[in-house]
């Protein structure tokens, strides 16, 4: 299994100022994911990260809007960039459990209220 | 979109009863799990079952998956307070990748004393 430390864990921030949120993994993994969670809605996914080149993004996000970071194989970063209300949300990160299921493993989230 | 459909939205039981929550699909898959959340908090993983599998036990929950329905359910057995909880199926493609999973609506599940 994999435990994965996120933080912060909440977070109010005012329009127009960005967060960065880190994800911690107690393991080596190749891919990290970052999904957005909007308020009573399923999860989305924002980008995957990989160790050494850019993140890539799905469609609908932009990496001038989500800038991620992945210096190692233990850590990433997602930044929320100039924020406004409609990015309040729920963001997590993920990593695949390679054990020889796809389960993902998640980290505890980070809630985002934008005022 | 390959995203699942959820029902019911919402689901309030007794302690005791049991609780199903369904899943369809659109597209084929490698295989469905379903995952728990706490209050806005991270998902915690509860069972996988794969494409050429039906049905699946993991103590009190048990999994079934129609591919010809492209339908799974998610009944769990002698509910407690400490279930309550959403609850999200998730489908993996079916193109060998081992990443992208896409998650459901969700079932918000309330079990009372």
């Amino acid at each position: 299994s994999a435990v994965i430390s996120q933080k912060p864990s909440r977070d109010i921030c005012q329009r127009g100022t960005s967060l960065t949120i880190q994800c911690q993994v107690d393991s080596q993994v190749t891919m990290m994911f970052w999904y957005r969670q909007q308020p009573g809605q399923s999860l989305t996914l924002i980008a995957t990260a990989n160790q050494g080149s850019e993140a890539t993004y799905e469609s609908g996000f932009v990496i001038d809007k989500f800038p991620i970071s992945r210096p190692n194989l233990t850590f990433s970063t997602l930044t929320v960039s100039n924020m406004s209300p409609e990015d309040s949300s729920i963001y997590l990160c993920s990593v695949v459990w390679t054990g020889g299921d796809e389960k993902l493993f998640f980290g505890s989230g980070t809630q985002l209220s934008v005022l | 979109s390959q995203q699942g459909e959820e029902d019911p939205q919402a689901l309030s039981i007794q302690e005791g009863e049991n609780a199903t929550m369904n899943c369809s699909y659109k597209t084929s898959i490698n295989n469905l799990q379903w995952y728990r959340q706490n209050s806005g908090r991270g998902l915690v993983h509860l069972i996988l079952i794969r494409s050429n599998e039906r049905e699946k036990h993991s103590g009190r929950l048990r999994v079934t998956l129609d591919t010809s329905k492209k339908s799974s359910s998610l009944l769990i057995t002698a509910s407690r307070a400490a279930d309550t909880a959403s609850y999200f199926c998730a489908t993996g493609p079916n193109t060998g990748t081992a990443s992208k999973l896409t998650f459901g609506t969700g079932t918000r599940l309330q079990v009372t004393l």
